[in-house]
């Protein structure tokens, strides 16, 4: 089955550096990619997802990159405030059969420092 | 249009004993998968349920059931409580089942004793 593995498991930036969080997955057909990030005590929250036709995916002030050769994706977090400080996950779906199985990675706790 | 709910919000139960968690889907959405989510670890995919069947299922033993509804509301079931199922149960919803985006309730946090 698939394997989703992330690092770094802790982040720690200052406001205003850009964070930078990478998964690698292990089953070439998988073609769904979403990001979740999770506060505490809270529900994750989907913030950006790609899939296997696109390269890269922008939303203000968060992209998702792919590389489907080496089989890794990465979430970019440009000017972080402290409000981005919460556990992120990554995520991969292979379709067909596996449709709506999400398997996670182990995820990073971002903190944003002041 | 309403988002994806769950109950009970917490829960305590003994080893042995059998619990049930319940979920209702966001409005419009015919498909619900429950995920396990271990303290510090990110959610292990259970089951999920489309037009009230069970279309998939992970790693995890017969207690482990569920049901869904008419109404596409869920339900997951465990038996013979252990102290390992304590973990946050996560249930989230998606359009049909061909649609990959899926959208989290708040969890039951459970705790077996």
């Amino acid at each position: 089955g698939e394997n989703v593995e992330q690092h770094p498991s802790t982040l720690s930036v200052q406001e205003g550096d850009s964070a930078v969080i990478k998964c690698t997955y292990s089953d070439s057909a998988s073609n769904y990619f979403p990001w979740y990030k999770q506060e505490l005590g809270k529900r994750p929250q989907l913030i950006i997802d790609i899939r296997s036709n696109v390269g890269e995916k922008k939303d203000q002030r968060i992209a998702v990159t792919l590389n489907k050769t080496a089989k890794h994706f990465s979430l970019h977090i440009t000017e972080t405030q402290p409000e981005d400080s919460a556990v992120y996950f990554c995520a991969a779906s292979s379709g067909g059969t596996s449709y709506g199985k999400l398997t996670f990675g182990q995820g990073t706790i971002l903190t944003v420092h002041p | 249009e309403t988002g994806v709910t769950q109950s009970p919000t917490h829960l305590i139960k003994t080893r042995g004993q059998q619990v049930t968690l319940r979920c209702s889907s966001q409005s419009g959405h015919n498909t619900v998968s429950w995920y396990q989510q271990a303290l510090g670890q990110g959610p292990q995919f259970i089951f999920q349920y489309y037009r009230e069947e069970e279309n998939g299922r992970g790693n995890f033993p017969p207690r482990f059931s569920g049901l869904q509804f008419p109404n596409y509301s869920s339900e997951l079931n465990v038996n013979a409580l252990e102290l390992d199922d304590s973990a946050l149960y996560l249930c989230a919803s998606s359009l049909e089942y061909l649609s990959e985006t899926q959208y989290f309730g708040p969890g039951t946090r459970l705790l077996v004793l």
